[in-house]
Protein backbone atom coordinates (compact mmCIF):
# COMPACT_ATOMS: atom_id res chain seq x y z
CA UNK A 1 0.00 0.00 0.00
CA UNK A 2 1.02 3.47 -1.25
CA UNK A 3 2.63 5.54 1.97
CA UNK A 4 0.99 8.66 0.94
CA UNK A 5 -2.35 8.53 -0.53
CA UNK A 6 -4.88 11.44 -2.22
CA UNK A 7 -8.54 11.05 -2.71
CA UNK A 8 -10.00 11.71 -5.28
CA UNK A 9 -7.12 10.93 -7.79
CA UNK A 10 -9.42 12.86 -10.62
CA UNK A 11 -12.01 15.48 -9.99
CA UNK A 12 -13.77 17.65 -12.68
CA UNK A 13 -16.32 20.51 -11.22
CA UNK A 14 -17.81 23.73 -11.94
CA UNK A 15 -17.15 27.53 -10.96
CA UNK A 16 -18.54 28.04 -7.35
CA UNK A 17 -18.68 24.69 -6.05
CA UNK A 18 -17.30 23.83 -2.68
CA UNK A 19 -14.21 20.89 -3.09
CA UNK A 20 -12.28 18.51 -0.65
CA UNK A 21 -8.99 17.12 -1.28
CA UNK A 22 -7.88 14.41 1.11
CA UNK A 23 -4.93 13.13 1.87
CA UNK A 24 -3.61 10.52 4.29
CA UNK A 25 -0.11 9.12 4.96
CA UNK A 26 1.10 5.93 7.15
CA UNK A 27 4.82 7.12 7.37
CA UNK A 28 4.22 8.53 10.94
CA UNK A 29 5.44 12.02 9.43
CA UNK A 30 4.38 15.09 11.52
CA UNK A 31 4.55 17.73 8.74
CA UNK A 32 2.07 17.55 5.31
CA UNK A 33 2.15 19.86 2.18
CA UNK A 34 0.02 21.17 -0.11
CA UNK A 35 1.29 21.77 -3.29
CA UNK A 36 -0.13 22.79 -6.49
CA UNK A 37 1.36 22.26 -10.02
CA UNK A 38 0.58 24.24 -13.50
CA UNK A 39 1.36 22.46 -16.71
CA UNK A 40 5.28 22.93 -17.39
CA UNK A 41 6.25 24.94 -13.86
CA UNK A 42 7.44 23.64 -10.98
CA UNK A 43 5.44 23.08 -7.53
CA UNK A 44 4.15 26.32 -5.42
CA UNK A 45 3.31 25.45 -1.60
CA UNK A 46 -0.41 26.15 -0.69
CA UNK A 47 -0.52 25.09 3.28
CA UNK A 48 2.22 23.35 5.16
CA UNK A 49 1.42 21.86 8.25
CA UNK A 50 4.14 21.22 11.35
CA UNK A 51 1.84 19.12 13.28
CA UNK A 52 -1.97 18.88 14.65
CA UNK A 53 -1.98 22.18 16.01
CA UNK A 54 0.49 24.31 13.36
CA UNK A 55 -0.72 25.22 10.24
CA UNK A 56 0.90 27.45 8.24
CA UNK A 57 0.19 29.69 4.77
CA UNK A 58 1.87 29.13 2.00
CA UNK A 59 3.41 31.10 -1.27
CA UNK A 60 -0.31 30.76 -2.94
CA UNK A 61 -3.11 30.29 -0.20
CA UNK A 62 -5.79 32.38 -1.59
CA UNK A 63 -8.73 30.88 -1.68
CA UNK A 64 -7.54 27.51 0.09
CA UNK A 65 -8.24 26.47 3.34
CA UNK A 66 -6.83 23.35 5.21
CA UNK A 67 -8.03 20.80 8.03
CA UNK A 68 -5.60 18.65 9.73
CA UNK A 69 -7.93 16.12 11.21
CA UNK A 70 -5.00 14.31 12.60
CA UNK A 71 -1.64 13.09 12.46
CA UNK A 72 -2.01 11.11 9.47
CA UNK A 73 -4.59 13.22 7.82
CA UNK A 74 -4.47 16.87 5.75
CA UNK A 75 -7.54 18.31 4.04
CA UNK A 76 -7.27 21.17 1.39
CA UNK A 77 -10.56 23.04 0.51
CA UNK A 78 -11.56 25.09 -2.28
CA UNK A 79 -14.57 26.90 -0.83
CA UNK A 80 -15.67 28.33 -4.47
CA UNK A 81 -13.88 27.15 -6.78
CA UNK A 82 -12.80 29.20 -9.76
CA UNK A 83 -11.08 27.72 -13.38
CA UNK A 84 -8.01 28.89 -12.54
CA UNK A 85 -7.89 26.55 -9.89
CA UNK A 86 -7.45 23.65 -12.50
CA UNK A 87 -4.12 22.23 -11.79
CA UNK A 88 -2.63 18.98 -10.12
CA UNK A 89 -2.45 18.73 -6.68
CA UNK A 90 -0.32 17.58 -4.19
CA UNK A 91 0.15 16.12 -0.74
CA UNK A 92 3.77 15.45 1.12
CA UNK A 93 4.80 14.61 4.10
CA UNK A 94 8.21 14.56 5.84
CA UNK A 95 10.12 14.29 9.08
CA UNK A 96 12.17 16.83 10.51
CA UNK A 97 13.26 18.75 13.84
CA UNK A 98 13.47 22.38 12.40
CA UNK A 99 11.38 25.04 10.60
CA UNK A 100 13.52 24.82 7.55
CA UNK A 101 11.59 23.10 4.55
CA UNK A 102 14.14 21.47 3.03
CA UNK A 103 15.76 19.78 6.17
CA UNK A 104 14.64 16.46 5.45
CA UNK A 105 13.08 14.38 2.26
CA UNK A 106 9.53 14.92 1.27
CA UNK A 107 7.25 12.39 0.05
CA UNK A 108 4.73 13.12 -2.07
CA UNK A 109 1.79 11.13 -3.18
CA UNK A 110 0.34 10.65 -6.56
CA UNK A 111 -1.91 13.77 -7.05
CA UNK A 112 -5.01 14.70 -7.59
CA UNK A 113 -6.12 16.65 -11.12
CA UNK A 114 -8.76 18.86 -10.52
CA UNK A 115 -10.19 20.57 -13.27
CA UNK A 116 -12.99 23.66 -13.24
CA UNK A 117 -15.33 23.87 -15.70
CA UNK B 1 14.33 34.18 -1.01
CA UNK B 2 16.55 32.07 -2.67
CA UNK B 3 15.00 31.79 -6.56
CA UNK B 4 16.56 28.49 -8.16
CA UNK B 5 17.63 28.56 -11.93
CA UNK B 6 18.05 25.84 -14.22
CA UNK B 7 18.15 25.11 -18.07
CA UNK B 8 14.58 24.31 -18.91
CA UNK B 9 15.61 21.06 -21.18
CA UNK B 10 18.79 19.06 -21.77
CA UNK B 11 19.05 15.92 -24.01
CA UNK B 12 21.75 12.88 -23.22
CA UNK B 13 22.16 9.65 -24.54
CA UNK B 14 21.81 6.12 -22.43
CA UNK B 15 25.42 5.56 -21.36
CA UNK B 16 26.24 9.30 -20.40
CA UNK B 17 26.79 11.55 -17.89
CA UNK B 18 24.50 14.12 -17.10
CA UNK B 19 25.65 17.31 -14.81
CA UNK B 20 22.36 19.74 -14.50
CA UNK B 21 22.98 23.21 -12.80
CA UNK B 22 21.06 25.12 -10.35
CA UNK B 23 21.98 28.42 -9.65
CA UNK B 24 20.59 29.79 -6.38
CA UNK B 25 22.64 33.32 -5.71
CA UNK B 26 20.65 34.43 -2.98
CA UNK B 27 20.96 31.05 -0.82
CA UNK B 28 20.23 31.66 3.09
CA UNK B 29 23.06 30.08 5.61
CA UNK B 30 20.53 27.44 7.08
CA UNK B 31 19.32 26.12 3.02
CA UNK B 32 19.94 22.67 2.19
CA UNK B 33 19.73 22.14 -1.73
CA UNK B 34 17.46 18.83 -2.28
CA UNK B 35 17.15 17.69 -5.84
CA UNK B 36 14.15 16.26 -6.60
CA UNK B 37 13.02 13.89 -9.37
CA UNK B 38 9.37 14.12 -11.51
CA UNK B 39 7.59 11.69 -13.88
CA UNK B 40 4.72 12.69 -15.73
CA UNK B 41 1.74 12.47 -14.12
CA UNK B 42 3.48 11.62 -10.60
CA UNK B 43 4.59 13.07 -7.35
CA UNK B 44 8.52 13.98 -6.92
CA UNK B 45 10.61 11.79 -5.88
CA UNK B 46 13.88 12.77 -3.28
CA UNK B 47 17.01 12.12 -5.47
CA UNK B 48 19.91 13.50 -2.82
CA UNK B 49 20.72 16.53 -0.78
CA UNK B 50 23.51 18.49 0.57
CA UNK B 51 24.75 21.19 2.70
CA UNK B 52 27.99 21.70 1.67
CA UNK B 53 30.75 19.98 -0.82
CA UNK B 54 29.86 16.77 -2.51
CA UNK B 55 27.35 14.89 -1.70
CA UNK B 56 26.89 11.20 -3.60
CA UNK B 57 24.51 8.03 -2.80
CA UNK B 58 23.98 5.09 -5.29
CA UNK B 59 21.90 6.94 -7.86
CA UNK B 60 23.74 10.70 -7.89
CA UNK B 61 26.21 12.97 -7.07
CA UNK B 62 25.52 16.20 -5.82
CA UNK B 63 28.77 18.75 -6.07
CA UNK B 64 28.02 22.33 -3.90
CA UNK B 65 30.89 24.75 -4.59
CA UNK B 66 31.87 27.33 -1.62
CA UNK B 67 30.10 29.78 -2.35
CA UNK B 68 27.57 27.66 -2.33
CA UNK B 69 25.40 30.22 -4.74
CA UNK B 70 25.10 27.03 -7.44
CA UNK B 71 25.18 23.41 -6.96
CA UNK B 72 25.53 20.37 -9.56
CA UNK B 73 23.59 17.08 -10.15
CA UNK B 74 25.64 14.73 -11.59
CA UNK B 75 24.01 11.45 -12.72
CA UNK B 76 25.86 8.41 -13.76
CA UNK B 77 25.54 6.85 -16.92
CA UNK B 78 21.96 7.66 -17.53
CA UNK B 79 19.05 5.46 -19.05
CA UNK B 80 15.68 5.93 -20.94
CA UNK B 81 14.31 5.78 -17.45
CA UNK B 82 16.17 8.75 -16.60
CA UNK B 83 13.78 10.78 -18.27
CA UNK B 84 11.99 13.18 -16.20
CA UNK B 85 12.52 16.67 -14.90
CA UNK B 86 14.79 17.36 -12.18
CA UNK B 87 13.94 20.02 -9.54
CA UNK B 88 16.57 21.76 -7.67
CA UNK B 89 14.38 22.66 -4.13
CA UNK B 90 16.61 25.70 -1.85
CA UNK B 91 14.23 26.78 1.15
CA UNK B 92 13.45 27.90 4.60
CA UNK B 93 10.24 28.64 5.69
CA UNK B 94 11.32 31.36 8.41
CA UNK B 95 12.82 33.58 6.06
CA UNK B 96 11.08 32.48 2.95
CA UNK B 97 7.53 33.30 4.31
CA UNK B 98 6.48 29.79 2.70
CA UNK B 99 7.74 30.14 -0.55
CA UNK B 100 8.97 26.53 -1.50
CA UNK B 101 11.49 27.86 -4.43
CA UNK B 102 10.78 24.68 -6.32
CA UNK B 103 11.67 26.60 -9.76
CA UNK B 104 11.25 24.95 -12.98
CA UNK B 105 12.74 22.41 -12.97
CA UNK B 106 14.91 20.66 -15.72
CA UNK B 107 13.48 18.21 -18.41
CA UNK B 108 15.98 15.54 -19.38
CA UNK B 109 15.15 13.70 -22.16
CA UNK B 110 17.73 10.51 -22.36
CA UNK B 111 17.83 8.75 -26.35
CA UNK B 112 18.93 5.55 -26.99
Amino acid sequence: DADVTQTPRNRITKTGKRIMLECSQTKGHDRMYWYRQDPGLGLRLIYYSFDVKDINKGEISDGYSVSRQAQAKFSLSLESAIPNQTALYFCATSDGTSRILTENEQFFGPGTRLTVL
Amino acid sequence: LAKTTQPISMDSYEGQEVNITCSHNNIATNDYITWYQQFPSQGPRFIIQGYKTKVTNEVASLFIPADRKSSTLSLPRVSLSDTAVYYCLVGDLNTNAGKSTFGDGTTLTVKP
